[in-house]
């Protein structure tokens, strides 16, 4: 079972802005940050934010990272369709000692 | 560029124990910093981190596996390992290998079947 909250599923219209949001709690999200991972059917994981909120090189503009208190969120502007994937949220617990995943966010664009 | 390709059997038995081995290019384990790991998916499922190490001496697994896990480093082959032992078909999965320092580079992953 999942260790951060996130929404099982958001949609979206093309050209729109998607905010997914995940939850922890003080010994994860809201202590270390959480980074971000977009999956597409059949392919690894790929990096969209780092748990400070840094987009890796070549990642686009339109994907940005936040966070407040103990919720992570990650806003994608101007939705195209190959946004639609899978989102999951990551963090390390510093309680459990443990990286915990949320269990993730299908966002389909409509 | 970096690199990361996992290779290792794809069906096994319950109650054996699955290898798997983790070859990288385009970096040193050895001279990095960063960290090291293993991750899993079953179908249809969300992310489960396994465990990772650092080449100054780090290893951190994941608590509910920590009895069954060793991760390993070959540092001439530039290669890591997982060894999961006493195997049931609740470790169905997709194993990834991945630079788990902010989980930055993946391999393609690989399915592994535990049924006999």
């Amino acid at each position: 079972q999942a260790g951060l909250t996130q929404p099982p599923s958001v949609s979206k219209g093309l050209r729109q802005t998607a905010t997914l949001t995940c939850t922890g709690n003080s010994n994860n999200v809201g202590n270390q940050g959480a980074g971000w991972l977009q999956q597409h059917q059949g392919h690894p994981p790929k990096l969209l934010s780092d748990r400070n909120n840094n987009r890796p090189s070549g990642i686009s503009e339109r994907f940005s990272a936040s966070r407040s208190g103990n919720t992570a969120s990650l806003t994608i502007t101007g939705l195209q369709p190959e946004d639609e994937a899978d989102y999951y949220c990551s963090a390390w617990d510093s309680s459990l000692r443990d990286v915990v995943f949320g269990g993730g966010t299908k966002l389909t664009v409509l | 560029q970096l690199q990361l390709q996992e290779s290792g059997p794809g069906l096994v038995k319950p109650s054996e124990t699955l290898s798997l081995t983790c070859t990288v290019s385009g970096a040193s384990i050895s001279s990095s910093n960063y960290f090291w790991g293993w991750l899993r998916q079953p179908p249809g499922k969300g992310l489960e981190w396994i465990g990772s190490f650092s080449y100054s001496g780090s290893t951190n697994y994941k608590p509910s596996l920590k009895s069954r896990v060793t991760i390993s480093v070959d540092t001439s082959k530039n290669q890591f390992s997982l060894r999961l032992i006493s195997l049931t078909a609740a470790d169905t999965a997709v194993y990834y290998c991945a630079r788990a320092s902010e989980f930055a580079y993946w391999g393609q992953g690989t399915l592994v079947i535990v049924s006999s």
